[in-house]
């Protein structure tokens, strides 16, 4: 079992809506969690980074992390079609020791006009 | 803003040949990562560098090694290519610097396809 489970999708919604794209994970020594964006054939690109428990807003994006549950959620509001990615979370046991991140699989988002 | 840059961004290789991906970091980061993606799969991290020394190992092929330049670019030499080294590998940057985390910040990856 990997240590960073998340859904592959696709998931599918129409523009505006609000999405949700979680994560779990087993290992309890995670204490950074980040976000990244992938489009097709390109390198992930950083959207959310958090620090252990708790919430982060940045515009659209909400980022939430609940280490009693070992469990993060992406929220995205307003969704727009440019937000159809490959959504990844990623996290590391510290930060600081140039530690290699731990990703999830990765959520296929598509949002229909 | 300067982001990580890769170079070659595509390669085709040979079975059993040789071939080197090179690196060079957002200016002022000195902590370098290379990861490797398969075709529909998550990012796998093979190692780090930080200030020339490695520094965390994942995932990496003995067949495969990396070192990190005084000028911090780094380089992932891979020898004895199989048909399972066709994949994407990414260099991500991260400055020591910065306050909270090492945040990676990913290249546009180099595509290597092994015949």
């Amino acid at each position: 079992q990997k240590e960073v489970e998340q859904d592959p999708g696709p998931l599918s919604v129409p523009e505006g809506a609000i999405v949700s794209l979680n994560c779990t994970y087993s290992n309890s020594a995670f204490q950074y969690f980040m976000w990244y964006r992938q489009y097709s054939r390109k390198g992930p690109e950083l959207l959310m980074y958090t620090y252990s428990s708790g919430n982060k807003e940045d515009g659209r994006f909400t980022a939430q992390v609940d280490k009693s549950s070992k469990y993060i959620s992406l929220f995205i509001r307003d969704s727009q079609p440019s937000d159809s990615a490959t959504y990844l979370c990623a996290m590391s046991e510290a930060g600081g020791g140039a530690d290699g991140l731990t990703f999830g699989k990765g959520t296929h988002l598509i949002i229909q006009p | 803003a300067a982001g990580v840059i890769q170079s070659p961004r595509h390669l085709i290789k040979e079975k059993r040949e040789t071939a080197t991906l090179k690196c060079y970091p957002i200016p002022r980061h000195d902590t370098v990562y290379w990861y490797q993606q398969g075709p529909g799969q998550d990012p796998q991290f093979l190692i780090s560098f930080y200030e020339k020394m490695q520094s965390d190992k994942g995932s990496i092929p003995d067949r495969f090694s990396a070192q990190q330049f005084s000028d911090y670019h780094s380089e992932l030499n891979m020898s004895s290519l199989e048909l399972g080294d066709s994949a994407l590998y990414f260099c991500a940057s991260s400055s020591s610097q910065t306050s909270g985390t090492d945040t990676q910040y990913f290249g546009p990856g180099t595509r290597l396809t092994v015949l």
